[in-house]
């Protein structure tokens, strides 16, 4: 059975102050990982997919980056505007594998 | 180019009743996947249509279900509601079932 485990559940971070977002995931065969940003009351924002262990995608403040266990979004001088709920999924290979298996998510606050 | 939309946005309901959500994927897409998110259990798969066949179904009774138009429109019942299925019910859709996955606003369903 596919699982995604992210920690920390929780982070607060003053605004500036780098950190790290961590995912974790176990798959029989891995076809994409997959990082999400929702706001309250709102349908997940794709941000990046992510293939193969080693490959790294950047966008503004976040660079998403994967090993063949887990993956990391890194938040680089964050703003208050980053604070929202980031998820992580992935899609596993094989006949029938289109869901998306998601972790329950690291809720981020970014304080001025 | 306009995104997915669900409608209703908001449903109210009594124990026992049936609901059918609304899905339109983006222009092009064919794949429509369908999510529950709860605050306990996070992001879970329902099910997931291309072309007008459902290739994949999650681990929910079969009180949940699905169906998916010509026009790649899908919809979702659910019947005999249980005050358990309070949810956001999210609709994704993908070119394929190998990209990425765009969501809705999603549908907040409540069970009086």
């Amino acid at each position: 059975e596919d699982q995604v485990t992210q920690s920390p559940e929780a982070l607060r971070l003053q605004e500036g102050e780098s950190s790290s977002l961590n995912c974790s995931y176990t798959v029989s065969g891995l076809r994409g990982l997959f990082w999400y940003r929702q706001d309250p009351g709102k349908g997940p924002e794709f941000l990046f997919t992510l293939y193969s262990a080693g490959e790294e995608k950047e966008k503004e403040r976040l660079k998403a980056t994967l090993t063949k266990k887990e993956s990391f979004l890194h938040i680089t001088a964050p703003k208050p505007e980053d604070s929202a709920t980031y998820l992580c999924a992935v899609q596993a290979t094989g006949a029938g594998s289109y869901q998306l298996t998601f972790g329950k998510g690291t809720k981020l606050s970014v304080i001025p | 180019k306009a995104g997915v939309t669900q409608t209703p946005r908001y449903l109210i309901k009594t124990r026992g009743q049936q609901v059918t959500l609304s899905c339109s994927p983006i222009s092009g897409h064919r794949s429509v996947s369908w999510y529950q998110q709860t605050p306990g259990q996070g992001l879970q798969f329902l099910f997931e249509y291309f072309s007008e066949t459902q290739r994949n179904k999650g681990n929910f009774p079969g009180r949940f279900s699905g169906r998916q138009f010509s026009n790649s429109r899908s919809e979702m019942n659910v019947s005999t509601l249980e005050l358990g299925d309070s949810a956001l019910y999210l609709c994704a859709s993908s070119f394929n079932s190998n990209n990425e996955q765009f969501f809705g606003p999603g549908t907040r369903l409540t069970v009086l």
